[in-house]
């Protein structure tokens, strides 16, 4: 079965900084989709950023960028030169294809403090 | 803005009462997904719906169901609700055709408070 983990509970960094936030999957399926997500204290789930198994380029999508190493089944998150607004919860998720379904299976998240 | 609408955005109801819960997906998308998150159990996928038609489910509980009505909008039916019913419920939608797509996005979610 796909499973998600993220092993930072919570995470520190100063603002202007990087910070990476680690995420490990577990699937037996050669095409896989990972995606991340911000939750930010008012509760909506914002998409960030998507990784295709085969694409072989790291996705960008402005200040965030995913590490994508296949062979140890990691997708980390690369926030850049961190904002203030960047304090949420940051989600990964993988999608279950099982039945036909797109369905997203997500980890327990981590919550991301920007500190001034 | 995600493009998705979940209506209401909060709701207080007490145990033993039915509520429903609306979501509107983007244009063009044809797939809604239900999930729960709640503080024990995290985010959970509850069941899809393609195109008015069940897709697949989850861990659903037998007192919730759902539809997809003709024009695309899906009603997340909650009965008989319970103290550890209380949790944010999200919409989500995607084209689901099943080519893999590379977005999904969510409504802002329902917060049901049962007291």
């Amino acid at each position: 079965a796909q499973k998600i983990t993220q092993t930072q509970p919570g995470m520190f960094v100063q603002e202007k900084e990087a910070v990476t936030l680690d995420c490990t999957y577990d699937t037996s399926d050669q095409s896989y989709g990972l995606f991340w997500y911000k939750q930010p204290s008012s509760g909506e789930m914002i998409f960030l950023i998507y990784q295709g198994s085969y694409d072989e380029q790291n996705a960008t999508e402005g200040r965030y960028s995913l590490n994508f190493q296949k062979a140890r089944k990691s997708a980390n998150l690369v926030i850049s030169a961190s904002q203030l607004g960047d304090s949420a919860m940051y989600f990964c998720a993988m999608r279950d294809r099982r039945g036909g379904s797109e369905k997203l299976v997500f980890g327990k998240g981590t919550k991301l403090t920007v500190n001034p | 803005d995600s493009g998705v609408t979940q209506t209401p955005k909060h709701l207080i109801t007490a145990t033993g009462q039915r509520v429903t819960l609306r979501c509107s997906p983007r244009s063009g998308d044809l797939s809604v997904y239900w999930y729960q998150q709640s503080l024990d159990q995290g985010l959970q996928f509850l069941i899809q719906y393609y195109n008015g038609e069940e897709r697949a489910k989850g861990n659903i509980l037998e007192r919730f169901s759902a539809q997809q009505f003709p024009d695309l909008h899906s009603e997340l039916n909650l009965s008989s609700l319970e103290l550890g019913d209380s949790a944010l419920y999200f919409c989500a939608s995607s084209s689901g055709a099943g080519g893999g797509d590379t977005e999904a996005f969510f409504g802002q979610g329902t917060r049901l408070t049962v007291v």
